[in-house]
């Protein structure tokens, strides 16, 4: 089965810093992806940056980019100039790429609650 | 540009009641999903569903039932509500006709339920 680990519980970064998130995940599937949500505390959970695992490239969506490794499984979230409005839960999330019969669920990891301070 | 709305936003029940979460879409999604989020924890999936009259469980499914006779709605029951059960409740949904499918999940804003 797969698994998501979420290793930092809490994290902090001072507004216009830049702060890095950890995920690691296990899994014997080669072709996968991967996710990081954005959960404030409205509850909402917003997607912030998705990655395909046979792409070697790191995606990137403005201020928000991923160190992919694959070989290490690891899925780190960088926020770079970090705002107020960036504080919220993070949660990274595993979904296999064939789901064409089964599930497509998304696994979660725990979180990591970040504080963004002015 | 409603996405997925879920009804009630709050609740709170006596142990042994029982209620139905509401959860629709309107963006013609075949896939449609119920998590749970406990304290401190990631979500864990409950029901899926891949289109109108299939469900299956998922992780957490025991004290839950689902239906989905449409495409839009995807309910989901609690039939003797247990302390157990308090946690925050999210429906999602995604769209795939292909095996293989990069479309991320949409969420609602979760129903947040006590059992008292």
């Amino acid at each position: 089965a797969q698994t998501v680990t979420q290793s930092q519980p809490e994290m902090s970064v001072q507004e216009a810093e830049t702060v890095t998130l950890s995920c690691t995940y296990d899994t014997s599937e080669s072709d996968y992806y991967l996710f990081w949500y954005k959960q404030p505390p409205s509850r909402q959970m917003i997607l912030v940056i998705r990655q395909e695992a046979y792409k070697q490239q790191n995606a990137t969506e403005n201020r928000f980019s991923v160190n992919f490794q694959k070989a290490a499984k690891s899925f780190s979230l960088k926020i770079s100039d970090s705002q107020l409005g960036d504080a919220a839960m993070y949660f990274c999330a595993y979904r296999r790429a064939n789901y064409g019969g089964s599930q497509g669920n998304l696994i979660f990891g725990k979180g990591t609650k970040l504080s963004v301070k002015p | 540009n409603a996405g997925v709305t879920q009804t009630p936003k709050f609740r709170i029940l006596k142990i042994g009641q029982s209620m139905t979460l509401q959860c629709t879409q309107d963006m013609n999604h075949n896939y449609m999903y119920w998590y749970r989020q406990d304290p401190g924890m990631g979500l864990k999936l409950i029901y899926y569903s891949v289109g109108a009259g299939i469900t299956d469980k998922g992780e957490v499914p025991n004290g839950y039932n689902v239906s989905r006779s449409t495409t839009e709605d995807f309910p989901l029951r609690l039939e003797l509500a247990a302390p157990s059960q308090t946690s925050v409740y999210f429906c999602a949904s995604s769209y795939s006709r292909l095996a293989y499918s990069n479309q991320p999940q949409h969420f609602g804003d979760g129903t947040r339920l006590s059992i008292l």
